[in-house]
């Protein structure tokens, strides 16, 4: 069960570079979020998309952008990386938000680097 | 005021000793209450969901109260493996919000 599935798992980033994290879940779930992570902070919410053809910014929506490609696929784009970007990315997938038996599935995370 | 706010501990503990954790939220709408587990540059898990009216897995007891919008996770006879950071989750409307989480040591 592949469940999802984030890459890369590792980038280097110089500053100013732009780069996609790429997302993918198999469990036909609705919806879909990106969180960064940082020590002290707990995961915050970048983006997300409560279903196919809608996306919401999060907490810190700022110098990202994402695209729900398809039911799968959710990718989430730097287009000018800095050094404050530097962080841990999970994505994250439910079946449906309002439910008590919501669990939401978890990538493996991207560990960033902007240097 | 952050919308889920947690004790950040660390909670140091014995094994065997009785842990709690609280967890207050802002979004009196909210719906769905979670507690994830997260061991050390790993992915959360979900540990339990939480009921209305309470519910038990094993060692592991959550507890809501809406009037006061704070939720709770008590361990009972905590084990080495039980050392990890304790998130609360909350999903007021169509997202899922993350509490800074509470980390755990249990130690021998």
């Amino acid at each position: 069960n592949a469940g999802v599935t984030q890459t890369p798992k590792f980038q280097v980033l110089k500053t100013g570079q732009s780069m996609t994290l790429q997302c993918a879940q198999d469990m036909n779930h609705n919806s879909m979020y990106w969180y960064r992570q940082d020590p002290g902070m707990g995961l915050r919410l970048i983006y997300y998309s409560a279903s196919e053809g809608t996306t919401d910014k999060g907490e810190v929506p700022n110098g990202y952008n994402v695209s729900r490609l398809n039911k799968r696929e959710f990718s989430l784009r730097l287009e000018s990386a800095a050094p404050s970007q530097t962080s841990v990315y999970f994505c994250a997938s439910s079946e449906f938000y309002r439910t008590e038996n919501t669990e939401a599935f978890f990538g493996q995370g991207t560990r960033l680097t902007v240097v | 005021r952050k919308e889920v706010e947690q004790d950040p501990g660390p909670f140091n503990v014995p094994e065997g000793a009785t842990v709690a954790f609280n967890c207050t939220y802002s979004n009196s709408a909210s719906q769905s209450f979670f507690w994830y587990r997260q061991d050390c540059r790993k992915e959360p898990k979900l540990l339990m969901s939480v009921y209305s009216s309470g519910n038990e897995d094993g060692r592991f007891t959550a507890q809501l109260n809406r009037a006061s919008q704070y939720i709770s996770l008590l361990i009972r006879d905590s084990k080495l493996s039980d050392s990890a950071t304790y998130l609360c989750v909350v999903n007021p409307t169509d997202k899922l919000i993350f509490g800074t989480g509470t980390r755990l040591q249990v130690f021998p």
